[in-house]
């Protein structure tokens, strides 16, 4: 069984451009978290997908958009990259609880490290 | 704002030693916390779940307290050894922006 998998590992951009990062969930699970890591710091919440939908969002600017497929997987695009934009960017896929407040434990990909210069 | 404070500080500790971890929040009350262990350039690997209506959960030589009224949770590893080290963070979920702490560096020394 396939744990949580993105693409790519690794990608360097040039300030302006637009990047997709692709994200595959861990199967039987429906729910697709974004976060930000910069060097030396906690992940920071993007946001989250469930059944295609944007679900909740971090404080992130519009430049930051994203997409679930039907088979659960999500895309995370980033427009008009800036230099603050580089860093570890990690998908976490779980299942929303019965109760749809709580999310279970979440399992994470490996991350894509992006280098904007 | 809402939000979870753990010790920047590392904190190495001697092989065989417990190692106790502090994680505070603030402004909100979490119905869960996470903690998560996270090793250099790999994505977070999850430990253990609390919920608010627990005050303790074990696993192997895990150990995680919840204290509503100190808003805090502690993790400990007993029997520490040097595979242990690595950055532990503290994270909460649920309707209120899921949230991460910005971690805490363990270093176990032999």
């Amino acid at each position: 069984d396939a744990g949580v998998t993105q693409s790519p590992t690794h990608l360097i951009k040039t300030r302006g451009q637009q990047v997709t990062l692709r994200c595959s969930p861990k199967s039987g699970h429906d729910t697709v978290s974004w976060y930000q890591q910069a060097l030396g710091q906690g992940p920071q919440f993007i946001f989250q997908y469930y059944e295609e939908e944007e679900r909740q969002r971090g404080n992130f600017p519009d430049r930051f958009s994203g997409h679930q497929f039907p088979n659960y997987s999500s895309e995370l695009n980033v427009n008009a990259l800036l230099l603050g934009d580089s860093a570890l960017y990690l998908c976490a896929s779980s299942s929303l609880l019965r109760d749809s407040v709580s999310n279970t434990e979440a399992f994470f990909g490996q991350g894509t490290r992006l280098t904007v210069v | 704002s809402q939000k979870i404070e753990q010790n920047s500080e590392a904190l190495n500790i001697q092989e065989g030693k417990t190692a106790t971890l502090t994680c505070n929040y603030t402004n909100y009350s979490p119905a869960y916390l996470q903690w998560y262990r996270q090793d250099p350039g790999r994505g977070p690997v999850f430990l253990l779940l609390i919920r608010e209506n627990e005050k303790e959960k074990r696993k192997e030589r895990l150990k995680v307290t919840f204290d509503t009224t100190l808003k805090q949770s502690l993790f400990h590893i007993t029997a520490s050894q040097p595979a242990d080290s690595a950055t532990y963070l503290c994270f909460s979920g649920g309707y209120n922006k899921l949230i991460f702490g910005a971690g805490t560096r363990l270093a176990v020394h032999p």
